[in-house]
């Protein structure tokens, strides 16, 4: 079994800041699929960006940008130009390659607070 | 256009009762999932179903089944309510076993 770990629960910048997000995992998968999910006070599951592990370059969407460390089992999310939009729970998601049906396995979350 | 809807968004009921969500996705993927997001903020997978068929569960109680009766349709039936049952739950559904899910906007469900 996999495991997401991400070891802030709450984060807080200034707008227009660069913040990181970090989220490390586990598994003894050779090929899978990482996720950033965005949840705003709406509660609506947005997909912010996703990585595919065999995939060396690391995935960018316009201001979000992920640091993908496959040895290290890292995978941490950067986002430029914060803006007040931003702020929401972060989760990192795992899912292994061929194993949708297993679902996706979260971490717990990091609350992002953007501060005008 | 919705991709994933559920309904009702908001359920509260008494513990003891039945009740059901029901979920649609009109993308036309193969493959739908019932997650539930507990108090703190907690996801974590419930069921998939593909083509008709479970193809996973999870240690979620018998109480929970889900019921496809074709496939852009997931409801997810609960009996005999407890108080720990109190959650959101999301429906999701992907193109295929490894493409993204997209989600429902959730149900949160109150247990009194």
């Amino acid at each position: 079994a996999q495991t997401v770990t991400q070891s802030q629960p709450e984060m807080s910048v200034q707008e227009a800041e660069t913040v990181t997000l970090s989220c490390t995992y586990d598994t003894s998968e050779s090929n899978y699929y990482l996720f950033w999910y965005k949840q705003p006070p709406s509660r609506q599951m947005i997909l912010v960006i996703r990585q595919e592990a065999y995939k060396q370059q690391n995935a960018t969407e316009n201001r979000f940008s992920v640091n993908f460390q496959k040895a290290a089992k890292s995978f941490s999310l950067k986002i430029s130009d914060s803006q007040l939009g931003d702020t929401a729970m972060y989760f990192c998601a795992f899912m292994k390659l061929g194993g949708g049906a297993d679902g996706l396995t979260f971490g717990k979350g990091t609350h992002l607070i953007i501060q005008p | 256009d919705t991709a994933v809807s559920q309904t009702p968004k908001y359920l509260v009921t008494q513990m003891g009762n039945d009740k059901s969500i029901k979920c649609e996705q009109n993308l036309g993927h193969d493959t739908m999932y019932w997650y539930k997001q507990d108090s703190k903020k907690f996801l974590k997978i419930m069921f998939s179903y593909n083509n008709k068929e479970l193809i996973i569960n999870e240690t979620v109680p018998n109480r929970f089944s889900p019921k496809s009766p074709d496939k852009a349709h997931l409801n997810l039936h609960i009996n005999s309510l407890e108080l720990g049952d109190s959650a959101v739950y999301f429906c999701a559904s992907s193109q295929d076993r490894t493409g993204e899910q997209f989600f429902g906007p959730g149900t949160r469900l109150t247990v009194l």
